[in-house]
């Protein structure tokens, strides 16, 4: 059974640190790889998808690498700004059905 | 306006009561999920449809029933409520074409609190 972990559970910089958030996976046999971000009371927004085929995507200030055979996936952010505080999801996809598992997410607090 | 639309946003109900979350979604995908949140568990698939003739059971699905009225809308149901049902609610889309097949789009959430 895949299991999804995010470490650490909560982090806190000072503005303008490039940071990297982890997530890893017990089975290597995923789909794809999708980072969210959710702000408090506030649904879930895609930031990135990578497909089993591919090492990394970028969007902006945003980098998601993913290595299948270790099992890890990490969000770098790039001059983290207190605008990026919110909690980051990593989601695991079996297959091509959606069917997603999620970590528990980090909480980044970006200190002006 | 959102391309996921979730009704109500926030629902206090009682034990017992049956209870009825909304979605509906104008990014013409096929495929709607509905996902639970609870505190230190994540988010649990309860259940999912791959069109309006195509439902299956999730993760939790025990105590949850769905229907898909149509292409754009997708409700969840709790027959008999019961305060372990207390959590955020998402709904979610997808596209099973194109380059970005399996990338999940939600709605704001449904928070359902039961007394």
């Amino acid at each position: 059974k895949q299991e999804v972990t995010q470490i650490p559970a909560a982090l806190s910089v000072p503005e303008g640190e490039n940071l990297v958030l982890n997530c890893s996976f017990t089975d290597s046999a995923i789909y794809n790889l999708q980072w969210f971000r959710q702000d408090p009371g506030k649904g879930l927004t895609s930031l990135l998808l990578i497909q089993s085929s591919q090492r990394e995507q970028t969007s902006g200030r945003l980098n998601a690498s993913l290595d299948k055979s270790s099992g890890r996936s990490t969000l770098y952010i790039a001059a983290s700004q207190p605008g990026d505080s919110a909690t980051y999801l990593c989601a695991v996809g079996s297959s091509n059905t959606g069917k997603l598992i999620f970590g528990q997410g980090t909480t980044l607090q970006v200190k002006p | 306006d959102a391309d996921v639309t979730q009704t109500p946003r926030n629902r206090i109900t009682k034990t017992g009561k049956r209870i009825m979350l909304e979605c509906s979604q104008t990014k013409g995908h096929d495929r709607m999920y509905w996902y639970r949140q609870d505190p230190g568990l994540g988010l649990r698939l309860i259940y999912y449809s791959f069109d309006v003739k195509d439902i299956n059971k999730g993760e939790i699905s025990d105590g949850y029933s769905v229907s898909r009225q149509a292409q754009a809308k997708f409700s969840l149901s709790l027959e008999s409520a019961i305060p372990n049902q207390t959590a955020l609610y998402f709904c979610a889309t997808s596209d099973p074409t194109g380059a970005n097949t399996g990338e999940l789009f939600f709605g704001e959430g449904s928070r359902l609190t039961v007394l």
